[in-house]
């Protein structure tokens, strides 16, 4: 396993067409995060999952987002009647959860992300 | 709601300067500092800090963390053109007493190193 892989790289949208995005995590990763950055900014949490389950939900996601991990191994991020305000380039991050206390070796590893462009 | 602040925003220096990049927080319940280095894509990460005042250290790369002061600074010393990238921090806080993972990023440093 080489890392966290994300694909496609670049996906090119009409405004209201619907994408979904996939990510594979590091293998024995079991959480597993989705981000979004804009040009000149930091990445902005947009959901996360430890296994299966998504536990959390930023309010920056509206009801046209949607993310899945069946399994708790790969994962998707749907957008559904995209908007032009949806290009960003969409990342994914995997992290080991350790036990409470421990930060060591929980830190994240990012994808190459794909790039949304809604023309 | 959490908040990191990094500065410079931008900063272009010539091969062998040494730079020093600052990140402020103000989260609750803090539990680590994270520096990445993104050059194109993916971030890839460089320091995870937890206590103030031990300085972590790879190569021409090292970096701080005062969490009385709360804020952290990455040191580059002769820098080179392949330092050229944008450096992010990111703060890692509990959540109800238990800690998943979240991070929250700065809005980042791009430097430039020149020739």
């Amino acid at each position: 396993d080489t890392g966290v892989s994300q694909n496609p790289r670049h996906k090119i949208t009409k405004r209201g067409q619907n994408v979904t995005f996939r990510c594979d995590p590091i293998s024995e990763h079991n959480r597993l995060y989705w981000y979004r950055q804009t040009l000149g900014q930091g990445p902005e949490f947009l959901t996360y999952f430890q296994n299966e389950a998504q536990l959390e939900k930023s309010r920056l996601l509206s009801d046209r987002f949607s993310a899945e991990r069946p399994k708790g191994s790969f994962s998707t991020l749907e957008i559904q009647r995209t908007e032009q305000g949806d290009s960003a380039m969409y990342l994914c991050a995997s992290s080991l959860a350790r036990q409470f206390g421990e930060e060591r070796g929980s830190e994240a590893f990012f994808g190459q992300g794909t790039r949304l462009t809604v023309v | 709601e959490d908040k990191v602040v990094q500065s410079p925003l931008s900063l272009v220096v010539h091969e062998g300067d040494t730079v020093t990049l600052n990140c402020s927080y103000e989260v609750t319940n803090f539990r680590s500092l994270l520096w990445y280095k993104q050059e194109k894509k993916a971030p890839t990460f460089l320091f995870m800090l937890t206590s103030s005042g031990i300085e972590k250290k790879s190569g021409r790369l090292s970096s701080i963390l005062d969490k009385k002061e709360l804020f952290s600074i990455l040191n580059i010393t002769a820098t080179q053109t392949g330092d050229s990238a944008i450096y992010l921090c990111a703060v890692k806080a509990n959540a109800g007493g238990t800690s998943y993972g979240k991070l929250t990023f700065g809005q980042g440093t791009i430097l430039t190193v020149h020739p």
